[in-house]
């Protein structure tokens, strides 16, 4: 069983198009998080949700939508795509907002492409 | 703020050779501290952590020991083997942090 499930795993789209990508927990966590990897393999937060509820929104164009329809899914939407969302987005989840002591869980990443 | 600063990659070695990966940090409070692993194509795995000073954290023969005078986690293994290639990535959390502060991530490649 895998814990945190992204989809899909590589998606290759052009310029301008709209795009989602999917994530499940099966964890009965409460918090979610979208993590984006840049080329260079740098890892920053983009944002977290907590029982459905928006805690984090790093300075991500507004172009990038998340929605968590329950606690265990964090889609998020991607509007009108540009070459430098090129990356690698991660989801991940933890069982509470206070990380210390607990474990954040990653799921296996989704390739994005644009081109 | 809170960083994480790892050192730089690639690194290279050969099979058995021992490994250190440094990492310092930053951070108000008293962090946990993660080391996560990436496999090629694949995601991020959590390979160990520890969540308070002197603190050692193992998994797979990797340590790593949570080193608060020095505000270090160094990553250690004995005798690296061609499947420990990955890139390896250094996080903390602060006590009162929502989300976790990532280093720069170091590439590891180890030669048969």
């Amino acid at each position: 069983d895998t814990a945190v499930s992204q989809t899909p795993k590589y998606l290759v789209t052009q310029m301008g198009n709209d795009k989602s990508i999917k994530c499940e927990q099966n964890l009965g966590h409460d918090t979610m998080y979208w993590y984006k990897q840049d080329s260079k393999k740098f890892l920053k937060i983009m944002f977290s949700y907590n029982n459905k509820e928006l805690i984090i929104n790093e300075t991500v164009p507004n172009r990038f939508s998340p929605k968590s329809p329950d606690k265990a899914h964090l889609n998020l939407h991607i509007n009108s795509l540009e070459l430098g969302d090129s990356a690698v987005y991660f989801c991940a989840s933890s069982q509470s907002l206070q990380l210390s002591g607990n474990t954040i869980y990653f799921g296996e990443g989704s390739w994005l492409t644009v081109v | 703020g809170n960083s994480v600063t790892q050192m730089e990659g690639p690194v290279t070695l050969s099979e058995e050779a021992f490994l250190t990966i440094n990492c310092t940090y930053t951070a108000t409070g008293y962090p946990s501290l993660f080391w996560y692993v990436q496999y090629p194509g694949e995601g991020l795995q959590l390979l160990l952590k520890a969540t308070k000073a002197d603190d050692k954290g193992s998994n797979k023969g990797f340590e790593a020991t949570y080193r608060k005078e020095t505000t270090s986690f160094h990553l250690e293994k004995g005798s690296v083997q061609v499947s420990d290639s990955a890139v390896y990535f250094c996080a903390l959390t602060p006590g009162s942090a929502r989300q976790l502060t990532f280093g720069s991530g170091t590439q590891l490649t180890v030669l048969p």
